[in-house]
């Protein structure tokens, strides 16, 4: 079945470093990539999507590439805000079906 | 506009007692999903709504789960003879339309179920 394996966290970064968190799937065929994030106390809200591969999605100074031949989808921000301090999801959703399989979560935290 | 909203925010019950979690979608979204969520884990997918009927239940763990969507707004997920494993937060989900579409699914704040 569909699966997303995410960097375990926490990842701690200082204020206006540069932020990766990789990202890698496994699905058949042609799956959609989504970025979620979780501020504390808030809900999940969806961050940035890619439907097909080479798409790069972008919100908010971040930014994921699509990546067919290496079946990934990694989180990248060039400078990171205190703000930025959430728990970040990857998540596909796959042609055979409409839920969302999520990887296990990455917590960010960032440090002024 | 409002968002996908959930009651109880919190919910504790004793091992073995029933327990209802409720979601109200976003207006008009025809499309609702129910996940769960294990402390330090990612969201579970558990079952899918479109319209009233359930279209795909096959991320319910086991016949003490159950799920309606009536008269396809509200949904009530429905769990049995709880168990200490139940505990987690329990999310609902909801999108304008589902069937494979692009459409943004949108998360309510969720249900914090703990079975003592």
């Amino acid at each position: 079945g569909d699966s997303v394996t995410q960097m375990e966290g926490p990842v701690t970064l200082s204020e206006e470093a540069f932020l990766t968190i990789n990202c890698t799937y496994t699905a058949t065929g042609y799956p959609s990539l989504f970025w979620y994030v979780q501020y504390p106390g808030e809900g999940l809200q969806l961050l940035l999507k890619a439907t097909k591969a080479d798409d790069k999605g972008s919100n908010k100074g971040f930014e994921a590439t699509y990546r067919k031949e290496t079946t990934s989808f990694h989180l990248e921000k060039g400078s990171v805000q205190v703000s930025d301090s959430a728990v970040y999801f990857c998540a596909l959703r796959g042609n055979a079906g409409n839920m969302l399989t999520f990887g296990g979560g990455t917590r960010l935290m960032v440090k002024p | 506009g409002a968002g996908v909203s959930q009651t109880p925010s919190n919910k504790v019950t004793e091992k073995g007692k029933y327990v209802e979690l409720r979601c109200d979608p976003i207006s008009g979204h025809t499309a609702l999903y129910w996940y769960r969520q294990s402390l330090g884990q990612g969201p579970e997918f558990l079952i899918y709504f479109q319209g009233t009927g359930a279209a795909d239940d096959s991320g319910l763990p086991n016949d003490r789960f159950f799920a309606v969507r009536p008269e396809g707004s509200v949904s009530t997920l429905k769990i049995q003879r709880t168990e200490r494993g139940d505990s987690a937060v329990y999310l609902c989900a909801s999108s304008l339309r589902g069937a494979a579409s692009s459409y943004e699914q949108y998360f309510g704040p969720g249900t914090r179920l703990t079975v003592t």
